[in-house]
């Protein structure tokens, strides 16, 4: 079955030291997000990938980067975590960002802790 | 701008109706909906583009009147599946972000 799949599902991580989220998907979409989601919280963008595009958006703290080295992959690295990072980290993919063609369907998400 | 949403919180006994409710103070391209069940990902329900349209997905419908910047979801009949946090995400015109509103959780009772 296609689908968005995340690794791993559950990622602790102790102050400070660098962290790396992974996103695969077999849609072949052209477009992949990465959200944010605190407790009770609605999912927040972070940034996404349109093709090999990045697309930050403004509030994303400098902390927070991505990679997309291919169609099928896209990483989040976080280079210094602290402890307001923790949170359930999605990805989320999209055929493209227009015309109907815009329906993101998201991964199982991974969950960050912060000792 | 964030969507606002209506109502925050409602519990249904399972056979029951309920209407929530998504709306924006900017004109809207598209307005999506998914449901999150606790420590899940959210699923796709539907997706409503600009022309007024009502779609359906089972005993789930929704409508999007686009003049009014406003949308809603009816689900009917209700089953304790349902049960979970409904997310409206709106996209405006030129703007790709699809920026969620802050949930309705619903609770189906037997």
């Amino acid at each position: 079955d296609a689908m968005v799949i995340q690794n791993p599902r559950y990622q602790v991580t102790q102050f400070g030291k660098p962290v790396t989220l992974s996103c695969s998907q077999t849609l072949n979409h052209n477009v992949m997000y990465w959200y944010q989601q605190k407790s009770s919280q609605a999912p927040k963008l972070l940034f996404h990938y349109y093709d090999k595009d990045f697309n930050n958006e403004a509030d994303t703290p400098d902390n927070f980067q991505s990679r997309r080295p291919n169609t099928s992959f896209c990483f989040l690295d976080i280079r210094s975590p602290g402890l307001g990072d923790a949170a359930m980290y999605l990805c989320a993919t999209s055929r493209d960002r227009a015309g109907g063609q815009e329906t993101q369907y998201f991964g199982p998400g991974t969950r960050l802790l912060v000792l | 701008q964030q969507p606002v949403q209506s109502p925050q919180a409602v519990i249904l006994r399972e056979g029951e109706d309920a209407v929530i409710n998504c709306s924006s103070s900017k004109a809207l391209y598209s307005v999506h909906w998914y449901r999150q069940k606790h420590g899940e990902a959210p699923v796709f329900l539907m997706i409503l583009l600009k022309g007024g349209e009502q779609k359906g997905h089972e005993k789930i419908s929704a409508s999007f009147n686009e003049k009014k910047q406003q949308s809603s979801l009816y689900l009917t009949a209700s089953q304790l599946s349902y049960s979970g946090t409904y997310f409206c995400g709106t996209r405006g015109g030129s703007n790709y972000k699809l920026t969620f509103g802050k949930g309705t959780l619903l609770t189906v009772n037997p």
